[in-house]
């Protein structure tokens, strides 16, 4: 069973600082998405990564694969209110249309 | 922007009742799931769906689950007789090759 871990479960800060959250399993996943879910609603995808060691940056947001493909980690610069939410990693063992196993989520919650 | 729309958003229904949760998944996808969230729990793959049949399916759908594509549009899961701990928010994804998330039908067995 491949099981994906979140650390921290929660973070809260203060606006403007940096933070990273990070995603890791003893699994290889061939690709991982991160998700951000607010309350009652599903899932948004906010990014893929498929190759090992790949960055993919989205606004502020930075997103890396590690290389061996077990682990990822999102990076928040300089956060806004607006990042308050639930962050989940997902991970798809095959590429292609596989079911995910998504990890534990980050509770993050930025204090104005 | 196309989207994935499940439908109700939330359900309530007695113990022991059969309920139907519809999805409309993306019109070029080929590929549909069903997820479920228990309250404070992650969320966790119940079934995948291809070419009008099961592809994968984990333990927790049991023979009291069914998923079903009875058109070129919908997408249901089933189940036939409802448990209390069948309560639980449950998330429709479809895909091309990445998945795409509903809002999620909340499910309240009482």
């Amino acid at each position: 069973t491949q099981l994906l871990e979140q650390s921290p479960q929660f973070l809260s800060i203060q606006e403007g600082e940096n933070l990273t959250v990070y995603c890791n399993s003893s699994s290889v996943f061939s690709s991982l998405q991160w998700y951000r879910q607010e309350p009652g609603e599903g899932p948004v995808l906010l990014v893929t990564v498929v190759t090992g060691g790949e960055v993919k940056k989205l606004k502020r947001l930075t997103f890396q694969f590690g290389d061996a493909r077990k682990d990822s980690s999102l990076h928040i610069t300089a956060a806004q209110p607006g990042d308050t939410g639930l962050y989940l990693c997902a991970g798809a063992p095959d590429f292609g249309n596989e079911k995910l196993t998504f990890g534990t989520g980050t509770r993050l919650t930025i204090i104005p | 922007e196309p989207e994935v729309t499940q439908t109700p958003s939330h359900q309530v229904t007695q113990m022991g009742q059969e309920v139907i949760l519809r999805c409309v998944p993306i019109s070029n996808h080929l590929y549909f799931y069903w997820y479920r969230q228990i309250l404070g729990q992650k969320v966790e793959f119940l079934v995948s769906f291809y070419n009008n049949e099961i592809s994968e399916k984990s333990e927790i759908f049991d023979d009291q689950f069914s998923v079903e594509r009875p058109d070129g549009s919908n997408f249901t899961l089933k189940i036939r007789s409802t448990k209390l701990e069948d309560s639980a928010m449950y998330f429709c994804a479809s895909s091309f090759t990445i998945q795409y998330f509903g809002a999620g039908t909340r499910l309240s067995v009482l």
